[in-house]
């Protein structure tokens, strides 16, 4: 059954560094997404990519992020300088459509910023 | 505004019993989704349902089923006969068509399932 993929599964790195985290969405798909999710909080979005550009974004999703489609599988989420409040687990998902379907998720990266 | 609201922080269910988990929403779309999804301890977000505002009948995957409300805007998830696996961080989630693309999170149930 085809799913997302996302590498690193864990991602540690100094409080000013800059990040790339990977994900590769089911092949077909046509939409993207990324969540994060604080340590025994809950999911927020962070920001969705269509057509090769973001549709949507969110208050969390400021200069220091970028996303990217580099080629024809890859999804990716830049942070620029991380903070320690970025340290979090990141979900890249994908749909089909847009409308009222099912978001398929992937495993999730957990970023530690020290 | 979009707001979902899961009031059960923890629960605990017998193996083999039924168990509900709780799920109000707010929206102001006309037409919305509603989902469940399952998260073990291994981190990963696993669909379990999902119910469209306009369905006449409430969903049903398996063991899963979801109660809609729709006047009292409450999706409450149904696990019956659990099993030691349902043991899990669950969250419902909302979109709605006017809203773009975003799922809106409630802040989870964490599901104990006692042998």
């Amino acid at each position: 059954e085809p799913e997302v993929t996302q590498t690193p599964s864990h991602q540690v790195t100094q409080m000013g560094q800059e990040v790339i985290l990977r994900c590769v969405p089911i092949s077909n798909h046509l939409y993207f997404y990324w969540y994060r999710q604080i340590l025994g909080q809950k999911v927020e979005f962070l920001v969705s990519f269509y057509n090769n550009e973001i549709s949507e974004k969110s208050e969390i999703f400021d200069d220091q992020f970028s996303v990217e489609r580099p080629d024809g599988s890859n999804f990716t989420l830049k942070i620029r300088s991380t903070k320690l409040e970025d340290s979090a687990m990141y979900f890249c998902a994908s749909s089909m459509i847009a409308g009222n379907n099912e978001q398929f998720f992937g495993p999730g990266t957990r970023l530690t910023v020290l | 505004a979009q707001k979902i609201t899961q009031t059960q922080p923890g629960m605990f269910v017998q193996e083999k019993e039924a168990v509900t988990l709780d799920c109000t929403y707010d929206t102001s779309d006309p037409s919305y989704g509603l989902f469940w999804y399952k998260q073990p301890s291994s981190g990963e977000m696993i669909f379990l349902i999902y119910q469209g505002s306009y369905d006449q009948q409430n969903a049903t995957e398996g063991r899963y089923s979801l109660n809609f409300q729709k006047a009292r805007k409450s999706a409450n998830l149904v696990i019956s006969a659990s099993q030691l696996g349902d043991s899990a961080m669950y969250f419902c989630a909302m979109r709605g068509t006017n809203t773009g693309n975003q799922f809106y999170f409630g802040t989870g149930t964490s599901l104990t399932v006692i042998p």
